[in-house]
């Protein structure tokens, strides 16, 4: 029968490479975005976060990129590594509360 | 580091009847959060709890659910009465409030198979 779910988005790089995950947001009003990954059988782990006052935020090697004029977020992982290989998500935070609006995730495979 | 815990890890139960699953969330925070993910599919927002009452709930937790902060360290949602379409990973979160944004973050989740 006909499968029920969604078909995540692949990205798969070589050890070493950068990789750049992206997200299109849907609210213009949201004001605060996080990056989550989640790795099989885990919850969402915190990477990074961005507020809506900024267009890049750096951590340690991740940085995260907003263009609010186009809703868009992107991931960029520098050096990725084989403990990368997840699913990552960006998720939203629309101003009107603490609920949080996860985007469909990107599967990040990391080739050795 | 301090994190969310929860339990069970795994959890099977006959259609129609009820669950709790558990939840610790981290020591200092005041926020709580159930989410759930369906197989394949995103992770959506049931439930807000903040100062032992209920703060937002989505359109997915109807009468069927409830939540609970039963002591001083956890934190339950119930379902009364399974169904099929309830199987799916429940994430437990915790926010503190005085930090300028709430990062929420998430326990490892309860896998609930409903048959």
């Amino acid at each position: 029968g006909e499968s029920v779910g969604l078909h995540l988005p692949t990205l798969s790089v070589q050890e070493g490479d950068n990789s750049i995950i992206n997200c299109a947001y849907s609210n213009s009003a949201s004001d605060y975005f996080i990056w989550y990954k989640q790795e099989s059988g885990k919850g969402p782990q915190f990477i990074i976060d961005i507020r809506s006052n900024m267009d890049k935020r750096q951590g340690q090697r991740v940085t995260v990129l907003l263009n609010k004029t186009v809703k868009h977020l992107s991931l960029q992982i520098a050096a990725t590594q084989p403990g990368d290989s997840a699913v990552y998500f960006c998720a939203e935070n629309r101003n009107t509360g603490n609920q949080f609006y996860f985007g469909t995730g990107t599967s990040l495979t990391v080739i050795p | 580091e301090p994190e969310v815990t929860q339990t069970p890890s795994h959890q099977v139960t006959q259609m129609g009847q009820e669950v709790i699953l558990r939840c610790v969330p981290i020591s200092n925070h005041l926020y709580f959060y159930w989410y759930r993910q369906i197989l394949g599919q995103k992770v959506e927002f049931l439930v807000s709890f903040y100062n032992n009452e209920i703060s937002e709930k989505s359109e997915i937790f109807d009468d069927q659910f409830s939540v609970e902060r039963p002591d001083g360290s956890n934190f339950t949602l119930k379902i009364r009465s399974t169904k099929l379409e309830d199987s799916a990973m429940y994430f437990c979160a915790s926010s503190d409030p005085t930090e300028i944004q709430e990062t929420q973050y998430f326990g490892p989740g309860t896998r609930l198979l409903v048959l």
